[in-house]
């Protein structure tokens, strides 16, 4: 079956500093991935999505992210992180042959100023 | 485009009695997820429509849920009988994909949920 670990429940960094949040996955196949933003009280927001192609993908606010099959991992990463970028941040796949999404635990991210 | 509209923001309501959720999703999407979150998780899948046939539903919807989507475009989830446990926050997102295709690259919009608690 499917599955995604998130290791870390809570990362704390100065603002300025590099960022980089951990995502492994269990899939069969090549999967799709997808990173997901959520702030406090609102829905998630799509960060970036990986699909095919280039395993590094840009995303919005400056978030990227690397695919790399032979760890089964897909970290997301910002090489200087902002006070607002404080949020949670959700890893997903696609449950092969089914509809439905699964997702990480989270990572919940403090940035110090 | 509004986005994925979903109400009431905010529900709280005593043990035993019945919720209902509305969703509106992005007008053009077809496809129309429900999912729960409860604290310090992430979100877990409760039911899929694709336009108004539901066709998947997790073991977690037990018979005291019941999700609709009339005519293919906003969707209700119904909760009866509610249970403390059955406080969380109730997510609704919206995605377009080609009729009859599983495939997993559908990127999904969220609303900004509602949030129920059951005293």
């Amino acid at each position: 079956a499917q599955s995604v670990t998130q290791p870390d429940i809570h990362i704390t960094v100065s603002e300025g500093a590099s960022l980089e949040l951990r995502c492994n996955y269990s899939y069969g196949a090549t999967p799709y991935l997808f990173w997901y933003v959520q702030s406090p009280g609102q829905g998630l927001q799509l960060l970036l999505k990986y699909f095919s192609g280039d395993t590094l993908v840009q995303g919005i606010k400056g978030f990227e992210a690397e695919f790399k099959r032979s760890q089964s991992s897909f970290n997301l990463r910002k090489p200087s992180v902002h006070w607002s970028d404080a949020a949670e941040y959700f890893c997903a796949v696609p449950y092969s042959g089914t509809y439905k999404y699964i997702f990480g635990t989270g990572t919940r991210l403090k940035v110090l100023a | 485009d509004t986005g994925v509209s979903q109400n009431p923001r905010h529900k709280i309501t005593k043990r035993g009695q019945n919720v209902t959720f509305r969703c509106d999703p992005i007008s053009e999407h077809n496809r129309l997820y429900w999912y729960r979150q409860t604290l310090g998780q992430g979100p877990e899948f409760l039911t899929y429509f694709q336009n108004e046939a539901q066709l998947e539903k997790s073991r977690l919807l037990s018979d005291r849920f019941s999700a609709e989507r009339p005519k293919g475009s906003f969707s209700t989830l119904e909760i009866q009988r509610t249970e403390q446990g059955d406080s969380a926050m109730y997510l609704c997102a919206s995605s377009q994909g080609v009729s009859g295709s599983i495939s997993g690259a559908n990127v999904l919009t969220f609303g900004a949920g509602s949030r129920l608690t059951v005293l």
